[in-house]
């Protein structure tokens, strides 16, 4: 069965130094979503990408984090400089059609800065 | 801003008895969703429910949905240990390009 792969699984940093995270989606989806999720909580939307081009990034902090997808596949996600504030488990998720269907989870970053 | 708010926090039940989950939103939704996350994984689609229906079944579990009071509630029959995980209501706005918002979860435990 398809899956969603993330690297890496589990990143450790100082703060002020930069991070990227990639994410391969199941082939052939072309919506693709990078959330963040605070230990206990739920995960929040922080960019929504329909192919190659941004939908949403409303709740993306955009003076810190970046993304891109560039050819409409995979896609980084960075942050620089990270913050203590930034430790949480980033994931990436991709769907066939739009925002309001089901989605595909990878397993995860747990990024911890220090 | 949190849409969908499931109750209770945390549940724990024995292994064979049955698991009831609820979730609450505040505005009109074309669908919600419930997701499984086992402990430091991603999260696993377990079923789809729209707004113009009311209840749905796969396999153990059962979904339903009242718009009415904007609420819905999912069901899982003869818990076992492996559904231990946390479990998320995600509700699905209406209009174009909607995004999916996400509960705080549930905790569900099953003691062997």
């Amino acid at each position: 069965e398809a899956e969603v792969a993330q690297s890496p699984r589990y990143k450790i940093t100082e703060k002020s130094q930069a991070v990227a995270f990639w994410c391969d989606p199941i082939s052939g989806h072309a919506t693709l979503y990078w959330y963040r999720q605070i230990l206990g909580q739920g995960p929040e939307l922080l960019v929504q990408f329909q192919d190659e081009s941004v939908v949403d990034d409303s709740q993306l902090p955009k003076d810190r984090f970046s993304a891109e997808r560039l050819k409409g596949v995979d896609s980084t996600l960075k942050i620089q400089p990270a913050e203590l504030g930034d430790s949480a488990m980033y994931l990436c998720a991709s769907s066939f059609g739009t925002g309001s269907g089901t989605q595909y989870f990878g397993p995860g970053t747990r990024l911890t800065v220090l | 801003s949190q849409q969908g708010e499931e109750d209770p926090q945390a549940l724990s039940i024995q292994e064979g008895e049955n698991a009831t989950m609820n979730c609450s939103y505040k505005t009109s939704i074309n669908n919600l969703q419930w997701y499984r996350q086992n402990s430091g994984r991603g999260l696993v689609h377990l079923i789809l429910i729209r707004s113009n229906e009311r209840e749905k079944h796969s396999g153990r579990l059962r979904v339903t949905l009242d718009t009415s009071k904007k609420s819905s509630s999912l069901l899982i029959t003869a818990s076992r240990a492996a559904d231990t995980a946390s479990y998320f209501c995600a509700t699905a706005l209406t209009g174009a390009n909607s995004k999916l918002t996400f509960g705080k979860g549930i905790t569900l435990s099953v003691r062997p």
